[in-house]
Protein backbone atom coordinates (compact mmCIF):
# COMPACT_ATOMS: atom_id res chain seq x y z
CA UNK A 1 0.00 0.00 0.00
CA UNK A 2 0.57 3.44 0.00
CA UNK A 3 3.40 5.05 2.38
CA UNK A 4 5.40 8.27 3.00
CA UNK A 5 8.80 8.03 5.13
CA UNK A 6 10.11 10.63 6.41
CA UNK A 7 13.90 10.86 8.11
CA UNK A 8 14.13 10.48 12.56
CA UNK A 9 13.96 13.40 14.45
CA UNK A 10 14.81 15.17 15.90
CA UNK A 11 16.42 17.88 13.86
CA UNK A 12 18.70 20.92 15.90
CA UNK A 13 19.97 23.47 14.54
CA UNK A 14 21.72 26.84 15.25
CA UNK A 15 19.50 29.95 13.55
CA UNK A 16 20.55 30.61 10.01
CA UNK A 17 21.86 27.18 9.45
CA UNK A 18 20.53 25.35 5.77
CA UNK A 19 17.37 22.46 6.77
CA UNK A 20 16.75 19.66 5.09
CA UNK A 21 14.24 16.96 5.81
CA UNK A 22 13.84 13.78 3.68
CA UNK A 23 10.73 12.22 2.84
CA UNK A 24 10.26 9.51 0.13
CA UNK A 25 6.88 7.78 -0.56
CA UNK A 26 5.63 5.37 -2.28
CA UNK A 27 2.35 5.00 -3.74
CA UNK A 28 1.03 3.73 -7.43
CA UNK A 29 0.33 7.03 -10.35
CA UNK A 30 0.82 10.12 -9.43
CA UNK A 31 -0.37 11.80 -5.95
CA UNK A 32 -0.25 15.06 -4.93
CA UNK A 33 2.16 15.98 -2.31
CA UNK A 34 2.09 18.33 1.02
CA UNK A 35 3.78 19.46 3.94
CA UNK A 36 2.05 20.27 7.27
CA UNK A 37 4.00 22.07 10.39
CA UNK A 38 2.54 21.31 13.51
CA UNK A 39 3.64 24.49 16.41
CA UNK A 40 3.49 23.54 19.93
CA UNK A 41 -0.09 22.28 21.39
CA UNK A 42 -1.39 23.63 17.66
CA UNK A 43 -3.28 21.75 14.71
CA UNK A 44 -1.57 21.11 11.70
CA UNK A 45 -1.28 23.57 9.42
CA UNK A 46 -0.58 23.24 5.62
CA UNK A 47 2.68 24.20 4.59
CA UNK A 48 3.34 23.34 0.91
CA UNK A 49 2.12 21.32 -1.67
CA UNK A 50 2.58 19.98 -4.81
CA UNK A 51 0.80 18.02 -7.18
CA UNK A 52 2.81 16.88 -10.29
CA UNK A 53 6.29 15.88 -10.97
CA UNK A 54 8.53 18.22 -11.21
CA UNK A 55 6.15 20.78 -9.07
CA UNK A 56 8.23 23.08 -6.83
CA UNK A 57 5.99 23.96 -3.49
CA UNK A 58 7.52 27.10 -1.73
CA UNK A 59 5.94 28.86 1.73
CA UNK A 60 7.55 31.10 4.24
CA UNK A 61 11.22 30.37 2.67
CA UNK A 62 10.41 26.76 2.80
CA UNK A 63 10.58 24.81 -0.62
CA UNK A 64 9.52 21.37 -1.71
CA UNK A 65 10.16 19.84 -5.43
CA UNK A 66 8.07 16.50 -6.31
CA UNK A 67 11.00 14.24 -7.46
CA UNK A 68 8.94 10.95 -9.11
CA UNK A 69 12.16 9.65 -10.37
CA UNK A 70 13.20 9.46 -6.68
CA UNK A 71 10.18 9.21 -5.25
CA UNK A 72 10.89 12.24 -3.02
CA UNK A 73 9.43 15.40 -1.85
CA UNK A 74 12.68 17.11 0.57
CA UNK A 75 11.64 19.95 2.49
CA UNK A 76 14.50 22.92 2.32
CA UNK A 77 14.84 26.24 4.13
CA UNK A 78 17.66 28.17 3.51
CA UNK A 79 18.07 30.17 6.63
CA UNK A 80 15.65 28.24 9.88
CA UNK A 81 14.73 31.11 12.72
CA UNK A 82 14.00 30.09 16.12
CA UNK A 83 9.98 30.35 15.00
CA UNK A 84 10.43 27.43 12.84
CA UNK A 85 10.48 24.83 15.59
CA UNK A 86 7.96 22.94 15.17
CA UNK A 87 6.80 18.96 14.01
CA UNK A 88 7.01 18.64 10.10
CA UNK A 89 4.69 16.19 8.61
CA UNK A 90 5.02 14.60 4.76
CA UNK A 91 1.51 13.32 3.40
CA UNK A 92 0.38 11.85 0.20
CA UNK A 93 -3.03 12.06 -1.19
CA UNK A 94 -4.28 10.13 -4.29
CA UNK A 95 -6.65 12.44 -6.25
CA UNK A 96 -9.58 9.25 -5.42
CA UNK A 97 -8.01 8.94 -2.24
CA UNK A 98 -10.37 9.50 0.75
CA UNK A 99 -7.46 9.95 3.38
CA UNK A 100 -3.99 11.86 3.36
CA UNK A 101 -1.41 9.42 4.47
CA UNK A 102 1.18 10.99 6.62
CA UNK A 103 4.38 10.06 7.63
CA UNK A 104 5.41 10.08 11.17
CA UNK A 105 6.98 13.06 11.48
CA UNK A 106 10.23 15.38 12.45
CA UNK A 107 10.77 17.71 15.12
CA UNK A 108 12.52 20.70 14.61
CA UNK A 109 14.43 22.57 17.24
CA UNK A 110 16.20 25.62 16.42
CA UNK A 111 18.71 27.72 18.99
CA UNK A 112 19.55 31.16 18.82
CA UNK B 1 -11.61 29.71 3.05
CA UNK B 2 -12.39 26.93 5.49
CA UNK B 3 -12.75 27.25 9.15
CA UNK B 4 -12.90 23.91 11.95
CA UNK B 5 -13.95 24.79 15.18
CA UNK B 6 -13.16 21.77 18.13
CA UNK B 7 -14.58 22.30 21.14
CA UNK B 8 -13.62 21.85 24.36
CA UNK B 9 -10.31 22.84 23.87
CA UNK B 10 -8.97 20.93 27.02
CA UNK B 11 -10.66 17.95 29.08
CA UNK B 12 -9.35 15.55 31.88
CA UNK B 13 -11.84 13.19 32.63
CA UNK B 14 -11.46 9.94 35.16
CA UNK B 15 -11.68 6.66 33.89
CA UNK B 16 -14.51 4.93 32.83
CA UNK B 17 -16.65 8.13 32.18
CA UNK B 18 -18.29 9.09 28.97
CA UNK B 19 -16.70 11.55 26.62
CA UNK B 20 -18.03 13.94 23.45
CA UNK B 21 -15.40 15.77 21.47
CA UNK B 22 -17.72 17.98 18.91
CA UNK B 23 -16.39 18.91 15.47
CA UNK B 24 -18.08 21.93 12.78
CA UNK B 25 -16.68 22.79 9.60
CA UNK B 26 -17.32 26.47 8.03
CA UNK B 27 -16.89 27.54 4.60
CA UNK B 28 -17.31 24.13 2.86
CA UNK B 29 -19.75 22.25 2.11
CA UNK B 30 -19.91 18.12 1.81
CA UNK B 31 -16.21 17.61 2.66
CA UNK B 32 -15.30 14.42 4.14
CA UNK B 33 -14.29 14.74 7.50
CA UNK B 34 -11.47 12.69 9.86
CA UNK B 35 -10.54 12.52 13.57
CA UNK B 36 -7.05 11.64 14.24
CA UNK B 37 -5.20 11.09 17.58
CA UNK B 38 -1.75 12.32 18.18
CA UNK B 39 -0.24 10.75 21.42
CA UNK B 40 2.60 12.28 23.03
CA UNK B 41 5.38 13.00 20.93
CA UNK B 42 3.99 10.55 18.66
CA UNK B 43 2.85 11.05 14.68
CA UNK B 44 -0.99 10.85 13.78
CA UNK B 45 -3.61 7.90 14.08
CA UNK B 46 -6.28 7.97 11.83
CA UNK B 47 -9.19 6.98 13.57
CA UNK B 48 -12.46 7.68 12.08
CA UNK B 49 -13.33 9.15 8.56
CA UNK B 50 -16.64 10.01 7.10
CA UNK B 51 -17.34 10.75 3.06
CA UNK B 52 -21.17 11.90 3.29
CA UNK B 53 -23.87 12.00 6.82
CA UNK B 54 -24.21 8.89 8.90
CA UNK B 55 -21.45 7.49 6.44
CA UNK B 56 -18.60 6.38 9.17
CA UNK B 57 -15.46 4.19 8.91
CA UNK B 58 -13.36 2.83 11.38
CA UNK B 59 -9.78 2.69 10.77
CA UNK B 60 -8.19 1.17 14.13
CA UNK B 61 -11.03 -1.20 16.40
CA UNK B 62 -11.30 0.48 20.04
CA UNK B 63 -13.71 2.23 22.16
CA UNK B 64 -14.16 5.15 20.59
CA UNK B 65 -16.73 5.63 18.33
CA UNK B 66 -17.91 8.72 15.50
CA UNK B 67 -20.89 9.92 14.12
CA UNK B 68 -21.61 12.13 11.40
CA UNK B 69 -25.23 13.81 12.08
CA UNK B 70 -25.30 16.86 9.91
CA UNK B 71 -23.04 17.85 7.17
CA UNK B 72 -20.63 19.68 8.56
CA UNK B 73 -20.40 18.02 12.23
CA UNK B 74 -18.24 15.48 13.09
CA UNK B 75 -18.42 14.06 16.69
CA UNK B 76 -16.16 11.77 18.60
CA UNK B 77 -17.52 9.70 21.43
CA UNK B 78 -16.85 7.09 24.06
CA UNK B 79 -18.93 5.34 26.97
CA UNK B 80 -15.99 4.56 28.80
CA UNK B 81 -12.56 6.31 29.02
CA UNK B 82 -9.50 4.33 29.29
CA UNK B 83 -6.37 5.67 30.27
CA UNK B 84 -4.93 4.69 26.84
CA UNK B 85 -7.53 7.25 25.46
CA UNK B 86 -5.33 10.24 26.41
CA UNK B 87 -4.09 12.32 23.82
CA UNK B 88 -4.33 15.24 21.31
CA UNK B 89 -7.69 15.02 19.26
CA UNK B 90 -7.57 16.46 15.94
CA UNK B 91 -10.64 17.04 13.20
CA UNK B 92 -10.17 17.64 9.78
CA UNK B 93 -11.69 18.02 6.41
CA UNK B 94 -10.77 17.06 2.95
CA UNK B 95 -12.35 19.77 0.26
CA UNK B 96 -13.34 16.73 -2.28
CA UNK B 97 -12.92 19.21 -5.03
CA UNK B 98 -9.56 20.66 -6.38
CA UNK B 99 -7.21 22.33 -5.06
CA UNK B 100 -7.93 18.66 -2.80
CA UNK B 101 -6.45 20.58 -0.03
CA UNK B 102 -7.08 19.03 4.17
CA UNK B 103 -7.60 21.30 6.49
CA UNK B 104 -7.40 20.69 10.65
CA UNK B 105 -8.57 22.13 13.78
CA UNK B 106 -7.13 23.35 16.55
CA UNK B 107 -7.08 19.84 18.66
CA UNK B 108 -8.59 19.06 22.48
CA UNK B 109 -6.11 17.79 24.62
CA UNK B 110 -7.53 15.08 26.67
CA UNK B 111 -6.38 13.78 29.76
CA UNK B 112 -7.66 10.70 31.20
CA UNK B 113 -6.86 10.59 35.15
Amino acid sequence: GDSVTQMEGPVTLSEEAFLTINCTYTATGYPSLFWYVQYPGEGLQLLLKATKADDKGSNKGFEATYRKETTSFHLEKGSVQVSDSAVYFCALLHQAGTALIFGKGTTLSVSS
Amino acid sequence: SQTIHQWPATLVQPVGSPLSLECTVEGTSNPNLYWYRQAAGRGLQLLFYSVGIGQISSEVPQNLSASRPQDRQFILSSKKLLLSDSGFYLCACLLRKSPYEQYFGPGTRLTVT
